[in-house]
């Protein structure tokens, strides 16, 4: 069954660095997602891709990140000088299709904690 | 004002019990609704979408009350493995999914 592959599964930094997290999509999915989930918190969606641009972001998604599909089948997210807060889980997510109907099925991949020291 | 909210449980059942999840949204215009499940300090996977008629896959069922703006799952003689955190997640825009905080639940032999 296809899937949604993530790395580092782990990515310790410090503080003020920039990390960069890595996505492989399902091979034939078109729209990307990334959420992120603090621990003991809800998933939070962050920003969502189509046709190599944003087609959504969350308040969350301020200019410290950016996204990127730098290949035909690499996604990534990168955060600028990271903080403290910024310690979760970071979830990627893509599907074939946009998501307005209850058919439409966003697929996770196995996501990639990130510490912050 | 949280989008999407459910009881965070925990709620305890025995194998074999059945057990109701509800969960409320706020937005009027939420479009698509999910059920996800997750398991501790994994992604979420899907269990079921949720579809204005309501449905049912096995053990499962899905229901949604667009008029009261709620949508519950019905998880009949539950199994040991049942046992994770299930996420409510609502749709309006056709891109972000938003979340509830999940429900956690515990079946016990």
């Amino acid at each position: 069954e296809p899937e949604v592959t993530q790395t580092p599964s782990h990515q310790v930094t410090q503080m003020g660095q920039e990390v960069i997290l890595r996505c492989v999509p399902i091979s034939n999915h078109l729209y990307f997602y990334w959420y992120r989930q603090i621990l003991g918190q809800k998933v939070e969606f962050l920003v969502s891709f189509y046709n190599n641009e944003i087609s959504e972001k969350s308040e969350i998604f301020d200019d410290q990140f950016s996204v990127e599909r730098p290949d035909g089948s690499n996604f990534t997210l990168k955060i600028r000088s990271t903080k403290l807060e910024d310690s979760a889980m970071y979830f990627c997510a893509s599907s074939d299709t946009p998501g307005t109907r209850s058919t439409d099925t966003q697929y996770f991949g196995p996501g990639t904690r990130l510490t912050v020291l | 004002r949280k989008e999407v909210e459910q009881d965070p449980g925990p709620f305890n059942v025995p194998e074999g019990a059945t057990v109701a999840f509800n969960c409320t949204y706020s937005n009027s215009a939420s479009q698509s609704f999910f059920w996800y499940r997750q398991d501790c300090r994994k992604e979420p996977k899907l269990l079921m979408s949720v579809y204005s008629s309501g449905n049912e896959d096995g053990r499962f069922t899905a229901q949604l009350n667009r008029a009261s703006q709620y949508i519950s799952l019905l998880i009949r003689d539950s199994k040991l493995s049942d046992s994770a955190t299930y996420l409510c997640a609502g749709s309006n825009s056709g891109y972000a999914l938003n979340f509830g905080k999940g429900t956690s639940l515990l079946v016990t032999p």
